[in-house]
């Protein structure tokens, strides 16, 4: 089974911090997935890689970077964090080709005071 | 570019019973994908069930089956026998057949089975 592992389920951070949320993924997925979950809104995509050093902007990337420095690693940078930026984060990852299903990790419950 | 909608908000449904939730899309691509997740509470989030457009024949899983109607730009999805652990927030989501592989998702439609 596909393996996608985010590196907390919840996070506690304060206004103006850089938080690093981590996700790491056993099945040498090319395509690695940041989201952001908020009730009422569904699932909007942050940004996505399709292989190592390569990222594009999703939906809603103002706020946030990406690193992506090994295959199976997918790193999601808060610069400095607000409050508007309390969410649930979900990193996903597929192979190639659209038809094949993306893959989720846990979730990370983001906090921001 | 293009939109997913699911209507319905939330649902509700008894044990056993039959439930469809409902999704419309818009594109103007003509082959393309379509899927249905399941997230349950404080769970992980998982493939239900997916459509390839270029397929005419509706999609099945066990208890889960589509109703895709590509003029219409419909992709329904009907949960039979109905169970506790069915209860989850739902979304559809499309991803288009060329280029980048990203998914675009519904609102979501939060489903309750009652005992």
């Amino acid at each position: 089974d596909v393996k996608v592992t985010q590196s907390s389920r919840y996070l506690v951070k304060r206004t103006g911090e850089k938080v690093f949320l981590e996700c790491v993924q056993d099945m040498d997925h090319e395509n690695m997935f940041w989201y952001r979950q908020d009730p009422g809104l569904g699932l909007r995509l942050i940004y996505f890689s399709y292989d190592v050093k390569m990222k594009e902007k999703g939906d809603i990337p103002e706020g946030y970077s990406v690193s992506r420095e090994k295959k199976e690693r997918f790193s999601l940078i808060l610069e400095s964090a607000s409050t508007n930026q309390t969410s649930m984060y979900l990193c996903a990852s597929s192979a190639p080709r659209g038809y094949q299903p993306q893959h989720f990790g846990d979730g990370t419950r983001l906090s921001i005071l | 570019a293009q939109t997913v909608t699911q209507s319905q908000p939330e649902m509700s449904v008894q044990e056993a019973e039959t439930v469809t939730l409902s999704c419309t899309y818009d594109t103007s691509e003509n082959n393309y994908y379509l899927f249905w997740y399941k997230q349950p509470p404080s769970r992980q989030m998982i493939l239900v069930i997916r459509q390839e457009a270029y397929k005419q024949q509706n999609a099945t899983e066990n208890r889960f089956s589509v109703n895709f109607q590509k003029a219409a730009k419909s992709f329904s999805l009907k949960i039979s026998d109905s169970q506790l652990g069915d209860t989850a927030m739902y979304f559809c989501a499309f991803a288009s057949q060329g280029g980048s592989e990203k998914l675009v998702f519904g609102k979501g439609m939060k489903l309750t089975v009652n005992p």
